[in-house]
């Protein structure tokens, strides 16, 4: 079956814009997590999110981002006044109910802001 | 919080060699432990997880070991072929139920 998917795969933006960041989980999956990859690092966690709700927000840095699931299957990430320090790979996970289930992570969308 | 830490950050083995890569953790309720392999450009891929309730765990070239006691876990890869060459993470599931993840070690095989 289908994986988690990611558009874009690349965006390019100027500072201080705002970006939408967009998340297809697998079909079925409840559970939703966005992290941020910096370079040689491993994935960050920002925020997650149980159905539509967000159950657990503490990993986002500020309140220049936002994540909504309004359906609770799509999600999108929200970045308002985007800053040089945000570029790095956005990657989009899902599990199949609990953060105990196996998380399969999307493609990524890599961020860059000039 | 967690705090998951990875050695070595680079490893080189001969094809054929077994690799060994190292995480400790810092909360004593994590209870799920998995391992991810990131190959340039890609997604993390599970290439194999383990749960406090058990010691070892092994899936064919692949093994996981966990220690509760000294809060330290290790994957084991053994006859080493070169598409095994890539970036490998460890993780672990705290209190808080996050994945807390290592920083990563870079493996190359060495035809």
């Amino acid at each position: 079956g289908a994986g988690v998917s990611q558009t874009p795969s690349n965006k390019v933006t100027e500072k201080g814009k705002y970006v939408e960041l967009r998340c297809d989980p697998i079909s079925g999956h409840t559970a939703l997590y966005w992290y941020r990859q910096s370079l040689g690092q491993g994935p960050e966690f920002l925020i997650y999110f149980q159905g539509t709700g967000a159950a657990d927000d503490s990993g986002l840095p500020n309140d220049r981002f936002f994540a909504v699931r309004p359906e609770g299957s799509v999600s999108t990430l929200k970045i308002q006044r985007t800053e040089r320090g945000d570029s790095a790979v956005y990657l989009c996970a899902s599990s199949q109910s609990a953060p105990t289930d196996t998380q399969y992570f999307g493609p990524g969308t890599r961020l860059t802001v000039l | 919080g967690e705090n998951v830490e990875q050695h070595p950050s680079t490893l080189s083995v001969q094809e054929g060699d077994s690799a060994v890569i190292k995480c400790t953790y810092s909360d004593s309720a994590s209870n799920y432990f998995p391992w991810y392999k990131q190959e340039l450009g890609k997604r993390p891929q599970l290439i194999i997880d383990i749960r406090s309730n058990v010691g070892e765990k092994k899936d064919q070239r692949i093994a996981v070991t966990l220690n509760k006691t000294a809060k330290h876990f290790s994957l084991h890869i053994t006859e080493t072929q070169p598409e095994d060459s890539a970036v490998y993470f460890c993780a672990a599931r705290g209190g808080n139920e996050k994945l807390t993840f290592g920083t990563g070690t870079r493996l190359t095989i060495i035809p």
